[in-house]
């Protein structure tokens, strides 16, 4: 089992939708969680840190839930250049990633 | 965006050549790592530095080595580079421990093929 486990989608939504990914951890000693954004060929870019309360950064909120190991990314109102691949990621010791979900935005 | 390169960008080369990949930051960061992504796997670490000649390994090191001798500048070596090293290589830079919620800058990466 990965450490940490993304549905890779692909998300094809409509402009204006909202959409949400969720991904699982395995690793109860996890500490801290962020979620990355990755444009095609380029480098991840770090969208948010999750915060054990949930934190909401315009129309991305991001959620925590401790107990059932699980981490979600919500998008509201979807532009087209919200089309990227999302990277979950668990830091313990170290950073480790998910593979990434994948949402294409259409007109 | 912070202030790191890679070189060589792209790289084609063959199997049982040594490869050296550098990354340069002018963040003066102390943290470094090197990544290589590949399709299904995600982004995984090979190696990572706390400093000057401080290094230690990741969960994908076999193959690898590194080095650090100046703050700004990361060396990943491929001493004998296999087909299955064939990957896009990311270096990353932090101020401190992530566990911080330090962000990682990441570089733009590093595309190799070992044919």
């Amino acid at each position: 089992r990965k450490e940490v486990e993304q549905d890779p989608g692909p998300f094809n939504v409509p402009e204006g939708a909202t959409v949400a990914f969720n991904c699982t951890y395995s690793n109860s000693a996890s500490q801290s969680f962020f979620w990355y954004r990755q444009d095609c060929r380029k480098e991840p870019k770090l969208l948010m840190s999750v915060y054990s309360s949930g934190n909401e950064d315009g129309r991305f909120t991001a959620q925590l839930n401790r107990a059932s190991q699980y981490i979600s990314l919500l998008i509201r109102d979807s532009k087209l250049s919200d089309s990227a691949t999302y990277l979950c990621v668990a830091y313990s010791v170290k950073l480790t990633f998910g593979q990434g979900t994948i949402l294409t935005v259409h007109p | 965006d912070a202030g790191i390169t890679q070189s060589p960008r792209h790289k084609v080369t063959e199997t049982g050549t040594p490869v050296t990949l550098r990354c340069h930051q002018t963040e003066n960061h102390r943290y470094m790592y090197w990544y290589r992504q590949d399709p299904g796997h995600g982004l995984r670490l090979i190696h990572y530095s706390y400093g000057v000649k401080d290094t230690d390994k990741g969960e994908v090191s076999d193959g690898y080595s590194v080095s650090r001798s100046k703050t700004e500048d990361f060396l990943l070596t491929l001493e004998s580079a296999t087909s299955s090293q064939t990957s896009v290589y990311f270096c990353a830079i932090s101020e401190s421990s992530p566990s911080s919620y330090n962000e990682q800058f990441f570089g733009p990466g590093t595309r190799l093929t070992v044919l």
